[in-house]
């Protein structure tokens, strides 16, 4: 069973275009997060929703929305890509609270390519 | 300010050498909270390890242990005779009075040659 899934894998794109990633967790989780790892690989977190409200959300142009619609799912919508777009994007999850319940566990990642 | 300082960019050893990962954080939280993860060459994160920060007791899971010190501000990972399949980027992550908030260090990678 996959705890945080992701889709899609890939994602190839023209610049200008609007896509789409969508991140579902299966561990009933009340936290959700969306990070951007860079091409060396550094890894900065974006968004985070605890029970569908922003608790987190970064210094991220305006052109990325994420978008909970339950506890379990959390999308991401990037309008007008841009070259530096181009990056792996990470969606987490973690029960909220401490104790051990901050521990976050990640998707398998898509890899966004805008040409 | 929360900051995690992986020095090491990249450490080559020969398959059964012992390898340490130096983390070094900051952070002005009197609690707060560590972790390691592993990125192995297929992309994927890969939880290790957390620590609180009261709890300074080293950790041993096989062949991965976790030296903690609060004196230097570091938790070390070390992995005794190293195989191939722990080829991969380490990342040392800290999370303090937001604790939904993570800082990842710049990752270490590791290369075990055979």
């Amino acid at each position: 069973d996959t705890a945080v899934s992701q889709t899609p894998k890939y994602l190839v794109t023209q610049m200008g275009n609007d896509k789409s990633i969508k991140c579902e967790q299966n561990l009933g989780h009340d936290t959700m997060y969306w990070y951007k790892q860079d091409s060396k690989k550094f890894l900065k977190i974006m968004f985070s929703y605890n029970n569908k409200e922003l608790i987190i959300n970064e210094t991220v142009p305006n052109r990325f929305s994420p978008k909970s619609p339950d506890k379990a799912h959390l999308n991401l919508h990037i309008n007008s890509l841009e070259l530096g777009d181009s990056a792996v994007y990470f969606c987490a999850s973690s029960q909220g609270g401490t104790g051990g319940k901050e521990t976050q566990y990640f998707g398998p990642g898509t890899r966004l390519l805008v040409l | 300010a929360q900051k995690v300082t992986q020095a090491q960019t990249e450490i080559s050893v020969v398959e059964k050498e012992d390898v340490t990962l130096d983390c070094v954080y900051e952070t002005r939280d009197t609690t707060y909270y560590l972790f390691w993860y592993k990125q192995p060459p297929s992309g994927e994160l890969v939880f290790l390890i957390r620590r609180n920060s009261f709890d300074e007791q080293n950790e041993i899971s096989g062949r991965y242990s976790w030296n903690f010190q609060k004196s230097t501000s570091s938790f070390n990972f070390t992995i005794t005779a190293s195989q191939v399949v722990d080829s991969a980027v380490y990342f040392c992550a800290l999370s303090g009075y937001n604790f939904n908030k993570f800082y990842f260090g710049s990752g270490t990678k590791l290369n075990v040659k055979p």
